[in-house]
């Protein structure tokens, strides 16, 4: 079955540090998330993209958050200047379309020291 | 807030036993998924029920949806050990290209 893969499993950064989370979504996929998860919290939507652009973002996706896909295949999410505040599991995900299940990939624990 | 929440919260029940988790949700859904999720883990999709959908199976899993109500229960039948993991149950807005919203989570323990 298809996956979505992301790397690092594991990332450990000091605060003000720039970090990239990388994602390869299943490739025929048209839709892509990042979501948060702080420990013990619920799942946090940041941003939706689609036709390679933004289509959404939430208020915790600030001027520090960006996405790209740079090559059309990776996925990715990078953090500028990261807080403490930022240490979480990130999720990337992605689906077919509208009313279809989501996939998501078995997430980046970043933890900012 | 399109947002669901379920409940409760935490559930412990022994295993063989069946296992009921609640979703409530404030806003017009397209539809509405559960999402199972192992300790430190990533989310695994379960089962996707649509708005005009009012129950659906998969294996030893039951989901209900009452539009009126706004509300989701999603049934585990027969647990298992291995069902131990936090639910979750996400709703998908009527747009087009609207995002996935997750409630809080029950954390389900299944005692052997």
């Amino acid at each position: 079955e298809p996956e979505v893969t992301q790397t690092p499993s594991h990332q450990v950064t000091q605060m003000g540090q720039e970090v990239i989370l990388r994602c390869v979504p299943i490739s025929n996929h048209l839709y892509f998330y990042w979501y948060r998860q702080i420990l013990g919290q619920k799942v946090e939507f940041l941003v939706s993209f689609y036709n390679n652009e933004i289509s959404e973002k939430s208020e915790i996706f600030d001027d520090q958050f960006s996405v790209e896909r740079p090559d059309g295949s990776n996925f990715t999410l990078k953090i500028r200047s990261t807080k403490l505040e930022d240490s979480a599991m990130y999720f990337c995900a992605g689906h077919l379309g509208p009313g279809g299940g989501y996939t998501f990939g078995s997430g980046t624990r970043l933890t900012v020291v | 807030s399109q947002q669901g929440e379920e409940d409760p919260q935490a559930l412990s029940i022994q295993e063989g036993e069946n296992a009921t988790m609640n979703c409530s949700y404030k806003t017009s859904i397209n539809n509405l998924q559960w999402y199972r999720q192992n300790s430190g883990r990533g989310l695994v999709h379960l089962i996707l029920i649509r708005s005009n959908e009012r129950e659906k199976h998969s294996g030893r899993l039951r989901v209900t949806l009452d539009t009126s109500k706004k509300s989701s229960s999603l049934l585990i039948t027969a647990s298992r050990a291995a069902d131990t993991a936090s639910y979750f149950c996400a709703t998908e807005g009527m747009n087009r290209d609207d995002k996935i919203i997750f409630g809080k989570g029950t954390r389900l323990h299944i005692l052997p």
